[in-house]
Formats: structure tokens, sequence, C-alpha cells
């Protein structure tokens, strides 16, 4: 099983501001297979990257990924105050279980 | 408009069962993966099982094997989860959820509002 590991577990910053969340592969995948999503509370997951890096529709340009082998990034370029909440990598590669990060809570600071 | 509306959640005892469904509109369901998602209140999410456009391969995690069954009837446009023996850690928010492209290793593009299944003495 690929173990997803999310860092920071709480990042706290204001609007305007850039975040980058990392997510760690317990083992090498390749890059195709990787997901970021984010959840509002109360909301379902709502998927942004694929790929590691391809923005899924509608998803607004200061997302952006990258990464490959066992280290990726999501990084929002300004923070807009509607960017606040719960992100989540996810892998869903050959190698079974798909797997998912345990989250990073983006916060107000 | 795409959809997917699940039902059939509800508080059962230990060792009891569910049958969750997922009605889908607003795409060729039948084209699709599907895969079930759950979420424990407070926790982070954790995939439970993905069927393919054609229900002829189907996946499941470790921690539901021998228990949950998951199936469509592309007819119906509906995707089910049949949950036996259930067990405290089971409660959770279950969401349905549409592959991007269609391919059983695909991201998770749609998802649902989610159906929660409580299991309580």
């Amino acid at each position: 099983e690929i173990v997803l590991t999310q860092s920071p577990g709480t990042l706290s910053l204001s609007p305007g501001e850039r975040a980058t969340l990392s997510c760690r592969a317990s083992q090498s995948f390749s890059s195709i297979y990787l997901a970021w999503y984010q959840q509002k509370p109360g909301q379902a997951p709502r998927l942004l990257i694929y790929g590691a890096s391809s923005r899924a529709t509608g998803i607004p340009d200061r997302f952006s990924g990258s990464g490959s082998g066992t280290d990726f990034t999501l990084t929002i370029s300004r923070l807009e105050p509607e960017d606040f909440a719960v992100y989540y990598c996810q892998q869903y590669g050959t190698s079974l279980p798909y797997t998912f990060g345990q989250g990073t809570k983006l916060e107000i600071k | 408009e795409m959809q997917l509306l699940e039902s059939g959640g509800g508080l059962v005892q230990p060792g009891g069962s569910l049958r969750l469904s997922c009605a889908a509109s607003g795409f060729t369901f039948s084209n699709y993966a599907m895969s079930w998602v759950r979420q424990a209140p407070g926790k982070g999410l954790e995939w439970v099982s993905t069927i393919s456009g054609s229900a002829y391969s189907t996946y499941n995690a470790d921690s539901v094997k021998g228990r949950f069954t998951i199936s469509r009837d592309n007819s119906k446009n509906t995707l089910y989860l049949q949950v036996n023996s259930l067990r405290a850690e089971d409660t959770a928010v279950y969401y349905c959820a549409k592959h991007r492209m269609g391919g059983l290793h695909d991201a998770f593009d749609f998802w649902g509002q989610g159906t929660m299944v409580t299991v309580s003495s």
C-alpha cells in the first residue's frame, strides 16, 4: 500500500499570501496518478488537480500542482477567502488500494 | 447538469446491513467507472470500492472485503453499495464519485453529497 503523508497538518496564512502544501509517498509512483482535492465543511470533496499538474475543469489558475516520484506539491499563488479549506492528495494508480493523504487544513491567520 | 444523489444511509445496529444507492444523471453512466469513498466524523477520506463501467471489474479496500459489495445497474443509471456485518468503525458519510475519463485508474471528478451511515446499538 502506498502511504501518502501530507505536511503541514495545519497551515495558517492570510489572504493574498502564497500557500505550499506537500504530499510525500512511501514509494514512488507515476505522477499521472496523483490528484489533489479541496473540501469545505459540510461539502463533498472537489477535484482540483489530476495527473499531478493538470487543473480540473473550472479550477482557477492560482492553483497549480507539481512533483514526481515520491514528492508532490500543491501551490496556491495568492490566497482568496474561499480557498481556506482542507486539502487532500490521492494516488489512484495501478497499485491498489487507492489512498488519500490525511489532509492539510488551510486556515486564516 | 451532472448529478449524483446518494440514499440509503441511516442508523443500524452492529452486525446489520444496508444498501446504499447513488442515482446518476447528466452523463453517460455506463461509460464511467465509479467509486465509493467514506469519511468518518472529523476524519479524512478513505477509499472503499470501485467498479468499472461495464461492471466487469470491482475492487475493494481490505477493511471492507467480504462485507461490502459494489454493483451497478446501467439501465437505471444507479450505483450500489451493499454493506453487511456493519461495525462501529464503519460509521461515516459515504460518497459516490465518478471517475474523470471513465477508466479505473483515474481521478474522481464529480462527487455526490453523501449519505450518513451510523452503526450503533
